[in-house]
C-alpha cells in the first residue's frame, strides 16, 4: 500500500535550519511529485511547493522561496524539505502529499522554533 | 492568489443532510477537492476534481461545482464525520486552500 513516511519532530532555535524527510513507499517513486504543505492554527493550510521527482525540478510558492529548499534521493525514494533562517513563525506541521488532489499525506512533522 | 471562502462552522444532528459552501475568488475550473482532517491526524481526500469520490470513501458523501461555486454534502450525517472540512484549489498557482469548516454535532 501507498505510505509516505515523514520523519520525527523538530525543536530548533531561531536562525537554524531543519531537514525534514518523506520516504515513500508502496509505488514507483518517480512517478509522481511530491507537495509540501503547512499547517498552522493560524494560517491553517499553505502550500509551500513540489519537486518532479523523476527530474528534480522545483515549483515554490512565492511566499516559501527563500525559506524552503526541495529536493529528493531517488535511491531511497525519499523526498526532503530544508527550512532555513527559521523564526517562531515557521513552527507548524508540515505535510508531504502525493500527486495533485493529494489523495496521499504523510503523517506530518511537527517543527517547533524557540530559544 | 485564489482565496477560498468556506463558512467557519456547522453543527447538525446525526441523520441530518449538511451541506458545506466553498466560493473561490476566481475560476479554478473542476479542479477543486475535499478533504476531511480530524484532529491529530492528516487531511483526507474525500472528494477529487468537484465531484469524484475518493477511493473507499462512502456514498455519503458528494461534490458538486465549477467554477467559483463549489459545495459538498454529507448526507446522512454521522457521529463520526465530526471533523474539519477543507476545500483545495490545484487550477490556480499557487495552490490554496480554504480556512475550513468545523462540523460539529448536536
Amino acid at each position: 500500500q501507498v505510505q509516505l513516511q515523514q520523519s520525527g519532530a523538530e525543536l530548533a532555535k531561531p536562525g537554524s535550519s531543519v531537514k525534514i524527510s518523506c520516504k515513500a513507499s508502496g509505488y514507483t517513486f518517480t512517478s509522481y511529485y511530491i507537495s509540501w504543505i503547512k499547517q498552522t492554527t493560524g494560517q491553517g493550510l499553505e502550500y509551500i511547493g513540489y519537486i518532479n521527482t523523476g527530474s528534480g525540478g522545483t515549483n515554490y510558492n512565492e511566499k516559501f522561496k527563500g525559506k524552503a529548499t526541495l529536493t529528493v534521493d531517488k535511491s531511497s525514494s525519499t523526498a526532503f524539505m530544508q527550512l532555513s533562517s527559521l523564526t517562531p513563525d515557521d513552527s507548524a506541521v508540515y505535510y508531504c502529499a502525493r500527486g495533485w488532489g493529494f489523495a496521499y499525506w504523510g503523517q506530518g512533522t511537527l517543527v517547533t522554533v524557540s530559544s | 492568489d485564489t482565496v477560498l471562502t468556506q463558512s467557519p462552522a456547522l453543527a447538525v444532528s446525526p441523520g441530518e443532510r449538511v451541506t458545506i459552501s466553498c466560493r473561490a475568488s476566481e475560476s479554478v475550473s473542476t479542479l477543486m477537492h475535499w478533504y476531511q482532517q480530524k484532529p491529530g491526524q492528516q487531511p483526507k481526500l474525500l472528494i477529487y476534481k468537484a465531484s469524484n469520490l475518493a477511493s473507499g470513501v462512502p456514498a455519503r458523501f458528494s461534490g458538486s461545482g465549477s467554477g467559483t461555486d463549489f459545495t459538498f454534502t454529507i448526507d446522512p450525517v454521522e457521529a463520526d464525520d465530526i471533523a474539519t472540512y477543507y476545500c483545495h484549489q490545484s487550477w490556480n498557482s499557487p495552490l490554496t486552500f480554504g480556512s475550513g469548516t468545523k462540523l460539529e454535532i448536536k
